[in-house]
């Protein structure tokens, strides 16, 4: 049984055209991250929440939002996606407060037309 | 800066055989370090983790080493099957960092019949 859901799994958005992903855990895990993967490239922390707390990272764009509105969602608002922000977009969640490891979902291919 | 360096882009093995997939990390306050694995069009999934107290950790096939003084670690996979071909990743994060994983660019490999 998926324990991280990401929806959709493609999606198709034009330049400009706000878009927001979704992600759904069933761990009831405190932290949730936003983590960006480009082609060949490491997957970089966008920001996480743990619990209700935000916490960005210096180098994420404005252009990128999130929000957590229950332990279990918790979304990625691109406000005016450009070419460059084109990739997979992982969700994670883990359990902190010991050594463990957090559980991503299958991830959305964000494609910027 | 890359604070996780996986140096090999790819590797190719052939069945039965050993891998060995590599890591090297420059942030000193690193104390958990995991391997992830991916399959293309599909979120990284939980391989093997060790904590900076030890220096090695045994799973079935997998193994991770942990040089802590060379700060390098590295992934054994023995034997080495066909259906282990994906790209692996290192990762790492300290305490008070909220789990937050840095990782490597990632190792594609390839078990070959």
């Amino acid at each position: 049984d998926a324990m991280v859901i990401q929806n959709p799994r493609y999606q198709v958005t034009q330049f400009g055209k706000p878009v927001t992903l979704s992600c759904s855990q069933t761990l009831n895990h405190n932290v949730m991250y936003w983590y960006q993967q480009k082609s060949s490239q490491a997957p970089k922390l966008l920001f996480h929440y743990y619990d209700k707390d935000f916490n960005n990272e210096a180098d994420t764009p404005d252009n990128f939002q999130s929000r957590r509105p229950n332990t279990s969602f918790c979304f990625l608002d691109i406000r005016s996606p450009g070419l460059g922000d084109a990739a997979m977009y992982l969700c994670a969640t883990s359990r902190v407060g010991m050594n463990t490891e957090a559980f991503f979902g299958q991830g959305t291919r964000l494609t910027v037309v | 800066d890359q604070q996780v360096k996986q140096n090999s882009p790819s590797l190719s093995v052939q069945e039965g055989r050993i891998s060995i997939l590599n890591c090297d990390y420059t942030n000193s306050m690193f104390d958990y370090f995991l391997w992830y694995k991916k399959y293309p069009a599909e979120g990284p999934t939980f391989l093997i983790s060790i904590s900076s107290i030890k220096d090695k950790n045994e799973d079935g096939r997998f193994t991770v080493f942990l040089n802590k003084s060379a700060k390098h670690l590295s992934l054994h996979i023995v034997p080495s099957q066909p259906g282990d071909s994906a790209v692996y990743f290192c990762a790492a994060h300290y305490q008070g960092s909220q789990g937050n994983l840095i990782f490597g660019k990632g190792t594609k490999l390839s078990v070959k019949p």
